[in-house]
């Protein structure tokens, strides 16, 4: 079946420090990708729709130019945390869809800022 | 408003025992997914349905269009059954709208 691959699956970094998340689609061409925050014990929260050579596009409340979307190619989108802070720790997902209403998700990057 | 209820939130139940989640939803759907979600984080996708029923293994998932429910059965539970699942619906865009998910632990 189709598969995305997220990396990395765990990381640690500084405040200040700049983290990139990648997602990438290893059977199959992810148009469209969603990307996904996670707080403890709470349901996902789409961020951004970021679509294979144009500009993503974020939901309400959230900043741009803080979670940067790259969908340069059909199987790899990249999303980079810029400048984090200890309240962007979280876990962050993405999916893609699969063709008709099909969706398969990444393993998910669990974000800690110190 | 397109809105998503599952229930219950949380489950504890014996092992063998019969499991049931539902699902509730406000308004007309494209299709509906259930999704698995282990400790770790990783989502497993179980089911899209957008009508009637389907099984895998000891899974199965119903969906009654009429009513905007549908239920997730686990029939003779086990541990390893333990994790988060998550209701989602595509309500005719491409956003999945997520149910606050269900916790479901299994005791041996």
């Amino acid at each position: 079946g189709a598969v995305v691959s997220q990396h990395p699956s765990r990381v640690i970094c500084k405040s200040g420090t700049s983290v990139k998340i990648e997602c990438r689609s290893l059977d199959f061409q992810a148009t469209t990708m969603f990307w996904y925050r996670q707080f403890p014990k709470q349901s996902l929260m789409l961020m951004a729709t970021s679509n294979e050579g144009s500009k993503a596009t974020y939901e309400q409340g959230v900043e741009k130019d803080k979670f940067l979307i790259n969908h340069a190619s059909l199987t790899l989108s990249t999303l980079t945390v810029t400048s984090a802070h200890p309240e962007d720790s979280s876990f962050y997902i993405c999916s893609a869809r699969t063709g008709g209403h099909g969706y398969t998700f990444g393993s998910g990057t669990r974000l800690t800022v110190v | 408003k397109n809105e998503v209820e599952q229930s219950p939130q949380n489950l504890t139940a014996q092992e063998g025992e019969f499991i049931t989640i539902n699902c509730s939803y406000s308004v007309g759907i494209s299709a509906l997914h259930w999704l698995q979600q282990h400790p770790g984080g990783g989502i497993v996708s179980l089911f899209m349905l957008s009508s009637g029923k389907k099984k895998h293994g000891r899974l199965i998932a119903t969906i009654n269009i009429q009513e905007k429910h549908s239920s997730l059965h686990i029939t003779a539970s086990h541990p390893r059954d333990s994790a988060v699942y998550i209701c989602a619906v595509l309500f005719g865009n491409e956003k999945l709208t997520f149910g606050t998910g269900t916790r479901l632990t299994i005791i041996p």
